[in-house]
């Protein structure tokens, strides 16, 4: 069955130091990865997609397929950086229809100022 | 704002009772889901509906929970004789098959309090 590891539930760091979420799947298949961030008092939204290979706001996630982790990372967190992390996977066997997404239990991240 | 919408935001209930979400969809997105999470937890898919027509329903999904999407609209989510462990924030979702996969567009919830 297809899982969302996400192992820490509660991350603090300070600003300006580096940020690292770590999120790990299993999924018999090729799975599509996302990040999902919800701020305060927002709603849940898109912050990047492996496929994309792009930097939102600093961040970047590599997939990687031999250790089954798609790890959030950025070099220098901002305040403005504090949010629920949803790591979330996309695949032909994950339900949830055409784009079905199964979700980690997510990341609370505080950046101490 | 024309991002999703869900109505109520809030519902306090007695056990028992039945009770209806309405969600309506960013207006050209033919895919719509419903997502159940709980405290400490990640949204829990429960169903998925493409145009009017229910493809997916989870095993989340009990005889007590329906949800229709009429004319591939709006949709509705009803819980009926509500259980104390139905109580939860519901999530609805929308996409497009012309945009990117995985991209969701959520609403902000409604919260199910069952006294």
């Amino acid at each position: 069955a297809q899982r969302v590891t996400q192992p820490e539930k509660l991350l603090s760091v300070f600003k300006g130091a580096p940020v690292e979420l770590k999120c790990n799947y299993s999924y018999s298949g090729s799975p599509e990865l996302f990040w999902y961030v919800q701020y305060s008092r927002q709603r849940l939204q898109l912050l990047l997609r492996h496929i994309s290979r792009e930097s939102i706001k600093g961040f970047t996630a590599d997939l990687n397929k031999g250790e089954t982790s798609f790890h959030l990372k950025k070099p220098f967190a901002q305040e403005e950086d504090s949010a629920m992390y949803y790591c979330a996977l996309s695949g032909r066997y994950s339900g949830g229809g055409a784009d079905g997404l199964t979700f980690g239990k997510g990341t609370h991240l505080i950046i101490q100022p | 704002d024309t991002g999703v919408s869900q109505d109520p935001r809030h519902k306090i209930t007695k056990r028992g009772q039945n009770v209806t979400f309405r969600c309506d969809p960013i207006s050209e997105h033919n895919r719509l889901y419903w997502y159940r999470q709980t405290l400490g937890q990640g949204p829990e898919f429960l169903t998925y509906f493409q145009n009017e027509a229910q493809l997916e329903k989870s095993r989340l999904l009990s005889d007590r929970f329906s949800a229709e999407r009429p004319k591939g609209s709006f949709s509705t989510l009803e819980i009926q004789r509500t259980e104390q462990g139905d109580s939860a924030m519901y999530l609805c979702a929308s996409s497009s098959r012309d945009r990117v996969t995985g991209e969701l567009f959520f609403g902000e919830g409604s919260r199910l309090t069952v006294l």
